[in-house]
């Protein structure tokens, strides 16, 4: 249980486009998702935090006019990175955590690895 | 604002040699513990967490980590590893009413030689 899916996992673009990333809780309901973006060889850091039927809440630093994130449904959120540049390349992680009082864990998804040339 | 620390950037250990790894936070209030693990190729994986309760606690495959409160610290063990440890293990935390936002540690790599 508790599967996390992103979709695509990798995938390549021109500088200038959008680039659309999915992530869906597969066998659990999620009021909250978070977005994360990995450099190699460095931690996880937080982007966002998506909340169903609400705006996401950004943390400093992150332009939420670039990465735009909606979360339509108790199982799916995606980011859109808008006019993609080389400096956008990353490995972007999504997590979602369970609709239960209490329940702190995350559960994350495999990543997505964005390379834009 | 809040951060983690972890000490070990790298980690090379033989096969049964027993595994500390060091995890400081800084946030004094209420918090939520965990550790990660990022198999090669693989997604993060939770391996043990700690909300309340027993500060000693116990994970999957072995692991272990121990909270003291004292020293905002949360160190994960390992009595004897194998080559299939070799990971990346980030330390993460959040805080009681920041809901559920977590914050990472650098990572530590390990390395076990069979």
């Amino acid at each position: 249980g508790a599967v996390v899916s992103q979709h695509p996992s990798r995938v390549i673009c021109k500088s200038g486009t959008s680039v659309k990333i999915e992530c869906r809780s597969l066998d659990f309901q999620a009021t909250t998702m978070f977005w994360y973006r990995q450099f190699p060889k460095q931690s996880l850091m937080l982007m966002a935090t998506s909340n169903e039927g609400s705006k996401a809440t950004y943390e400093q630093g992150v332009e939420k006019d670039k990465f735009l994130i909606n979360h339509a449904s108790l199982t799916l959120s995606t980011l859109t990175v808008t006019s993609a540049h080389p400096e956008d390349s990353s490995f972007y992680i999504c997590s979602a955590r369970p609709l239960a009082v209490q329940q702190e864990t995350q559960y994350f998804g495999p990543g997505t690895r964005l390379l834009v040339l | 604002a809040q951060s983690v620390s972890q000490h070990n950037h790298h980690v090379i250990l033989s096969e049964a040699a027993s595994l500390e790894l060091g995890c400081n936070y800084s946030y004094g209030g209420t918090v939520n513990l965990f550790w990660y693990v990022q198999y090669p190729g693989q997604h993060l994986q939770l391996l043990l967490k700690y909300f309340s309760g027993d500060p000693l606690v116990k994970g999957i495959k072995g692991f272990e980590a121990e909270f003291i409160k004292s020293k905002f610290s949360f160190n994960l063990r390992k009595p004897s590893v194998q080559w299939s440890d070799t990971a990346e293990y980030f330390c993460a935390v959040s805080e009681g009413n920041q809901g559920g936002k977590l914050i990472f540690g650098q990572g530590t790599e390990l390395s076990v030689k069979p």
